[in-house]
């Protein structure tokens, strides 16, 4: 199983709806987890991150958090075009040496159509 | 303002040569990291480096070697180049366990 797991895409969606990411992870011993937005030939940008479980809210974004289950969504509403873009779910790994290892998921690419 | 930057932006080397990719960030961040990104496999973990002199192996490390001589450098090393090491790859670097990490700009190295 790999460490972490994002919902196959390509995702679209109309303008002014709700776009819905999931990404499950195998390490119960995670503790951080991060959503990145990576725009087509740029480098990844932070959008959310959330520590504990249930809801963060940051403007059209909220992050949510399930420890039990082990997954973490995203969804950004009133969705944009300038939304489309390709969304990588991270999550910390803290290792026997007390190293960060910092693992992301393969993506999902989101299309919001005018 | 502190920055991360990768040198250089593209590479064109042949099979067989060693490559130094170089990463340096100026935020005096402990962890730094090396992935390379490949269509259909995302953001793959070759090395991370917790401090100086503290290197550690990720998911694709065979052929990839690193080392951590102060705090502003991780250089990724490709020890003998193959064809299929041809990728786009990013450099990060985060303050510690559990913060944000920063990007470089990504260097695309095409080995022929």
């Amino acid at each position: 199983q790999k460490e972490v797991e994002q919902n196959s895409g390509p995702l679209s969606v109309p303008e002014g709806a709700i776009a819905s990411l999931n990404c499950t992870y195998s390490d119960r011993g995670s503790q951080s987890f991060f959503w990145y937005r990576q725009y087509s030939g740029k480098s990844p940008e932070l959008i959310m991150f959330i520590y504990s479980n249930g809801d963060k809210e940051d403007g059209r974004f909220t992050a949510q958090l399930n420890k039990a289950s082990q997954y973490v969504s995203l969804l950004i509403r009133d969705s944009q075009p300038s939304d489309s873009a390709t969304y990588l779910c991270a999550v910390a790994l803290i290792t026997q040496g007390g190293s960060e290892k910092l693992v992301f998921g393969k993506g999902t690419k989101l299309t919001v159509n005018p | 303002d502190a920055e991360i930057t990768q040198s250089p932006r593209h590479k064109i080397t042949e099979t067989g040569r060693q490559v130094t990719l170089a990463c340096h960030q100026t935020w005096n961040h402990n962890n730094m990291f090396w992935y390379r990104q490949d269509l259909g496999h995302g953001l793959r973990l070759i090395h991370y480096s917790y401090g100086v002199q503290d290197t550690n192996k990720g998911e694709v490390s065979d052929g990839y070697s690193v080392s951590r001589s102060n705090t502003e450098d991780l250089p990724l090393t490709l020890e003998s180049a193959a064809s299929s090491q041809t990728s786009v790859y990013f450099c990060a670097s985060s303050r510690g366990i559990g913060t944000e990490a920063f990007f470089g700009q990504g260097t695309r190295l095409t080995v022929v």
